[in-house]
């Protein structure tokens, strides 16, 4: 079946550490992105990409990175200089890559990160 | 800025009540709107979506949404819901201008018998 891979489902991690979540998907979407989900606040975006080999930040940036060597991996870095990490990451991808946001977003499933 | 709005983080219902979701979003001259849904512990699926076209759009379950453009707003309606409609329900907006889709703070709906 296609669609994203998000692992792990669920993270524990201590204060200090850095952490990195994984993202696959074999729908051969160009673009694929990160969100954070906090209770009440809805989804912001943390980095994105249209294509392979290239990223740009989103509105929460800091104290993240990501990678995109391949075309179906984003990896998402949490870095100890995240100050609050403790959230629900999702991982999307889209067909679109052009801009213009028509595209529909396929997400996974989650992984749930809580800094100890 | 570009921004959407969605105007009740919770809505209680009763069980075969209607029930309408509010969202509103900047004005821009080109949107392309979209309801996502989400379980618990679980990632966002499309529920339905405007691109162009007709204004009223329905998704498989028995949701629907209207595009207003003098409104700038895509509110999600259901006539009648179920239990198994309890989830949280997002609203997202895409821009021309854009390469991003923004969503909404989202909306709690829970079903009571």
């Amino acid at each position: 079946d296609g669609g994203i891979t998000q692992s792990p489902k669920y993270l524990f991690r201590k204060e200090g550490q850095n952490v990195t979540l994984s993202c696959e998907q074999n729908l051969n979407h160009d673009a694929m992105y990160w969100y954070r989900q906090d209770p009440g606040q809805g989804l912001r975006l943390i980095y994105y990409s249209q294509i392979v080999n290239d990223f740009q930040k989103g509105d929460i940036a800091e104290g993240y990175s990501v990678s995109r060597e391949k075309k179906e991996s984003f990896p998402l870095t949490v870095t100890s200089a995240q100050k609050n990490p403790t959230a629900f990451y999702l991982c999307a991808s889209s067909i679109d890559s052009a801009g213009g946001g028509t595209g529909e977003l396929f997400f996974g499933e989650g992984s749930r990160l809580t800094v100890l | 800025a570009q921004s959407v709005t969605q105007l009740d983080s919770q809505v209680p219902v009763f069980e075969e009540a209607p029930v309408e979701l509010r969202c509103n979003y900047s004005s821009s001259v080109s949107v392309y709107l979209f309801w996502y849904v989400q379980y618990p512990n679980q990632g966002l699926q499309l529920l339905l979506k405007y691109l162009s076209g007709s204004t009223l759009v329905e998704s498989i379950n028995g949701f629907e949404a209207e595009f207003n453009k003098s409104q700038t707003s895509f509110h999600l309606r259901k006539p009648s819901v179920h239990i198994s409609d309890t989830a949280e329900y997002f609203c997202a907006v895409g821009y021309s201008s854009a390469s991003k889709i923004i969503f909404g703070s989202g909306t709690r709906l829970s079903i009571r018998p």
